[in-house]
């Protein structure tokens, strides 16, 4: 059975760093891509940008490029999304989903971690 | 790249069938057969609902449906139950850098 399953809710200050995961398993993790989406509260789905952990190979949406890094350890088949200082316009739950090579929707999901950043 | 555009709302009753549309361009939904549906209800992770425009994945209801015109993609729902009523999602790809662009998304309810 596929899964994606993400780290917990995170509570942080504005300035702070903050690095969510999400582990892959029932599939082979190094043969699709994984993405990330950002809902922010009450609103829609945002693609934020998406990872080939089977050679790092990672692309950005221009509206996050810059503003958020995401990585792979695929020795523990499991993707990332970091933050080098948070703000409050942070605040949102975060999904990974997985995406197979050559196509452009995302068939699983993981259950979303909620980041709220707050002073 | 802008969101493609879907309606805020729809609804049905029960056994009617409803249609919600998403709008783009000739640069993301008229550009390429890569448009795709999800499902969200409250609390819950998106679904995958419907992909490359008209297919259905496994265990996904065949009341559910997918075309597109032109610019246009819609999702219609045929014979709504009750466990229809949720948030829906159009997607599609937008060209270079594997981007792909979200709508809106349409809050569907089930009268």
């Amino acid at each position: 059975e596929v899964q994606l399953v993400q780290s917990g809710a995170e509570v942080k200050k504005p300035g702070e760093s903050l690095k969510i995961s999400c582990k892959g398993s029932g599939y082979s993790f190094t043969s699709y891509w994984i993405g990330w989406v950002r809902q922010m509260p009450g609103k829609g789905l945002e693609w934020m940008g998406i990872i080939y952990p089977g050679d790092s190979d990672t692309r950005y949406s221009p509206s996050f490029q810059g503003q958020v890094t995401i990585s792979a350890d695929k020795s523990i088949s499991t993707a990332y999304l970091q933050w080098s200082s948070l703000k409050a316009s942070d605040t949102a739950m975060y999904y990974c989903a997985r995406r197979v090579v050559g196509l452009y929707y995302f068939d699983y999901w993981g259950q979303g971690t909620l980041v709220t950043v707050s002073s | 790249q802008s969101a493609l555009t879907q309606p805020p709302s729809a609804s049905g009753s029960p056994g009617q069938s409803v249609t919600i549309s998403c709008t783009g361009t000739s640069s993301d939904v008229g550009g390429y057969n890569y448009v795709s549906w999800y499902q969200q209800h409250p609390g819950k992770a998106p679904k995958l609902m419907i992909y490359e425009v008209s297919k259905r994945p496994s265990g996904v209801p065949d009341r559910f449906s997918g075309s597109k015109s032109g610019n246009t993609a819609s999702l219609t729902v045929s014979g709504l139950q009750a466990e229809d009523e949720a948030d829906y999602y159009c997607s599609s790809y937008a060209g270079s850098n594997s981007y792909v662009v979200f709508g809106g998304g349409t809050k569907l309810t089930v009268l």
